[in-house]
């Protein structure tokens, strides 16, 4: 089975700030590779698909790159409402698939 | 728009089984697959399994063969997720969430969650 483990685990920032998560798959997935945004009570939100492309509706301060086994998600200007827990998601092994610990982005 | 609608919360006792609804919307059924997904209390996002409404194929993560069931009913646009011999640590939200056939490594969609509470 593919692990996804991602880093750190929570991070405090400040809005305006830029934010950087990492995700590493445990072997290559090529660039199946989801981020999803979620908020208290709330569903999954997906943000980015296929490593770098941007969902329909997110803003363009959400980006994704990687390749491989080594993937990240940066928020280049954090906003309030960015206060939120992010999630990657292999696809590689569709139907499958594998979720990362996830990130705590909290306000600092 | 695409809709996926779940059933309520449900609390069950041990060993207890639970069928959990996701009903669709605003598309083909059998355009589009469905996955169910958990979170425990606190905890993060874990895959239980997939449909193909199509043909009724499903796959599930290995934890839970043998537990979970996933049927489909195309003439209501409906996808159930059963889970049997309950255990405590299965209490979590459920969702259920959508990816076209053409685009099958997003999820675009997903339901509200229902919480399934196991407890004697």
């Amino acid at each position: 089975d593919i692990q996804m483990t991602q880093s750190p685990s929570s991070v405090s920032a400040s809005v305006g700030d830029r934010v950087t998560i990492t995700c590493r798959a445990s072997q290559g997935i090529s660039s199946w590779l989801a981020w999803y945004q979620q908020k208290p009570g709330k569903a999954p939100k997906l943000l980015i698909f296929a490593t770098s492309n941007l969902q329909s509706g997110v803003p363009s301060r959400f980006s994704g790159s990687g390749s491989g086994t080594d993937f990240s998600l940066t928020i280049s200007s954090l906003q309030p409402e960015d206060f939120a827990t992010y999630y990657c998601q292999q696809a590689n092994t569709f139907p499958a698939l594998t979720f990362g610990g996830g990130t705590k982005v909290e306000i600092k | 728009q695409v809709q996926l609608v779940q059933s309520g919360a449900e609390v069950k006792k041990p060993g207890a089984s639970v069928k959990v609804s996701c009903k669709a919307s605003g598309y083909t059924f059998s355009d589009y697959y469905i996955h169910w997904v958990r979170q425990a209390p606190g905890q993060g996002l874990e895959w239980v399994g997939w449909i193909n409404p199509n043909n009724g194929g499903t796959n599930s993560a290995q934890k839970f063969q043998g537990r979970v069931t996933m049927t489909r009913d195309t003439s209501i646009s409906t996808a159930y997720m059963e889970l049997s011999s309950l255990r405590s640590d299965d209490t979590a939200v459920y969702f259920c969430s959508s990816c076209s056939r053409s685009t099958w490594f997003k999820n675009d969609f997903w339901g509200q969650g229902t919480l399934v509470t196991v407890s004697s």
